[in-house]
C-alpha cells in the first residue's frame, strides 16, 4: 500500500462546479503540500499545510491531523483550473530531516 | 531572483552515454532533491541534499550520482545511461521539507 494516497485519480468537472481532492497518508508528517502541474509545464506549489485550513483565491486547502487526511477544495472551478494536483507529505523523523513522498495526482478536466 | 533553473531541457542521449543535468538555486536554501517524473508513476525521489557536502539516497538511486559542493548547484549526473531513464527530471529547492518547494522547469530526456 503507499504511503500518500489520492482520490480520484481522475475528475472531469463543469465550469463552476465545486471541487474535492483528497489525500489520505498513513505516516507521521511534519507538513503536507499540495502542488500544481499544468499539462506539459512545471510543478508550482500551492499550499503548505501543518494544521487547519488556508485558503488562496478560490482554493482552499484542509488538513485534519488525527484522521491523517486532507483535501483540497477549488471553488467555481474554470478551464484554467485543469491540471494535475499533487499531495506531498513531509515524514516526521522526529526533528531531523527527510524526504517527500508523493501521490500520484489527481488529474483535473475542468470542461466549459 | 531566477529561483531554480535546469540545463537542459531537453536531451536525446545513446545507451551508455554518460551526462550531467545542471540545477542552479539563487535562493540560499539548503534542501536540494532531483526526481524523476513517469506516466502513472508519480514523482520519485532519486537524491536529495540536506546542505553543501551532504548527499543522501532517495527512492531510487541506482545509476545516479551527485554531489553538493556549493549551496547554489546540485547536478545529478547519469553514468551510462540506460533507456529505463527515459523519463522528465525536476529539480527542487526549499528550505526543508516542511516548507515551501520550488521546482525547476524540468529537463525532459530520452535515451535511444
Amino acid at each position: 500500500k503507499n504511503e500518500v494516497e489520492q482520490s480520484p485519480q481522475n475528475l472531469t468537472a463543469q465550469e463552476g462546479e465545486f471541487i474535492t481532492i483528497n489525500c489520505s497518508y498513513s505516516v507521521g508528517i511534519s507538513a503536507l503540500h499540495w502542488l500544481q502541474q499544468h499539462p506539459g509545464g512545471g510543478i508550482v506549489s500551492l499550499f503548505m499545510l501543518s494544521s487547519g485550513k488556508k485558503k488562496h483565491g478560490r482554493l482552499i486547502a484542509t488538513i485534519n491531523i488525527q484522521e491523517k487526511h486532507s483535501s483540497l477544495h477549488i471553488t467555481a472551478s474554470h478551464p484554467r483550473d485543469s491540471a494535475v494536483y499533487i499531495c506531498a507529505v513531509a515524514r516526521n523523523y522526529g526533528g531531523s530531516q527527510g524526504n517527500l513522498i508523493f501521490g500520484k495526482g489527481t488529474k483535473l478536466s475542468v470542461k466549459p | 531572483n531566477a529561483g531554480v533553473t535546469q540545463t537542459p531541457k531537453f536531451q536525446v542521449l545513446k545507451t551508455g552515454q554518460s551526462m550531467t543535468l545542471q540545477c542552479a538555486q539563487d535562493m540560499n536554501h539548503e534542501y536540494m532533491s532531483w526526481y524523476r517524473q513517469d506516466p502513472g508513476m508519480g514523482l520519485r525521489l532519486i537524491h536529495y541534499s540536506v546542505g553543501a557536502g551532504i548527499t543522501d539516497q532517495g527512492e531510487v538511486p541506482n545509476g545516479y550520482n551527485v554531489s553538493r559542493s556549493t549551496t547554489e548547484d546540485f547536478p545529478l549526473r547519469l553514468l551510462s545511461a540506460a533507456p529505463s531513464q527515459t523519463s522528465v527530471y525536476f529539480c527542487a529547492s526549499s528550505r526543508g521539507t516542511s516548507y515551501e518547494q520550488y521546482f525547476g522547469p524540468g529537463t525532459r530526456l530520452t535515451v535511444t
